[in-house]
């Protein structure tokens, strides 16, 4: 099963607008870090935003933040007032327990934001 | 604000060569990660460090070693190089100390290094 899934292959948005990009993820560990990464064009991994499996409230960095849903394991990223330099890909990510430092990303969103 | 350091940005290799990408964390990061993402594909972890010491492994073939060194800075090595290790790839750093459920565990990438080999 994939640990990871983002369903949206493609997403567009206005400019201004508020877009949400879908990650659900699968685990039986209690404990458990969420990770949004977006990766322009240009290639690098820029981190966005993290949610810790027992932090209480939902986080917030700016104009992003994570919609979790523990019971439903999803943890959506909320992108508000969309700017044409959102454009790129977004990844979900999960470290998983303990005693593991690995990321396990999903297969990405690409965003596209137009005027 | 200081971030990640991979060199080179580009390399191109023949098919059986040899490479090696080096990776410089975060000022006070005493753990380091490396990603390898093929094209179009989501980013794969190979192995990380903390503290000098290999900290997990993940899909890293037998031909790539790593290592961490006494200053942080980390290097990845590979030998007989084959077509399909063209990716990019990536270093991230963090706070090993940090507990692992908590904020200040989050891991930084750097800008990744292309490898195209021929």
């Amino acid at each position: 099963a994939q640990k990871i899934t983002q369903t949206q292959p493609g997403m567009f948005v206005q400019e201004k607008e508020a877009v949400t990009l879908d990650c659900t993820y699968d685990t039986s560990d209690p404990s458990y870090g969420l990770f949004w990464y977006k990766q322009p064009s240009s290639g690098e991994m820029i981190f966005l935003i993290y949610q810790g499996s027992y932090d209480q409230q939902n986080a917030t960095e700016g104009r992003y933040s994570l919609n979790f849903q523990k019971a439903r394991k999803s943890a959506n990223l909320v992108i508000s007032a969309s700017q044409l330099g959102d454009s790129a890909m977004y990844f979900c990510a999960m470290r998983e327990g303990y005693h593991t430092d690995k990321l396990i990303f999903g297969t990405g969103t690409r965003l596209q934001v137009f005027p | 604000a200081a971030g990640v350091i991979q060199s080179p940005r580009h390399l191109i290799k023949e098919k059986r060569e040899t490479a090696t990408l080096k990776c410089y964390p975060i000022p006070r990061h005493d753990t380091v990660y490396w990603y390898q993402q093929g094209p179009g594909q989501d980013p794969q972890f190979l192995i990380s460090f903390y503290e000098k010491m290999q900290s997990d492994k993940g899909s890293i073939p037998d031909r790539f070693s790593a290592q961490q060194f006494s200053d942080y800075h980390s290097e990845l090595n590979m030998s007989s190089l084959e077509l399909g290790d063209s990716a990019l790839y990536f270093c991230a750093s963090s706070l090993g100390l940090v507990r692992r459920d908590s904020r200040g565990n989050e891991q930084f990438f750097g800008p990744g290094t292309r490898l195209t080999v021929l």
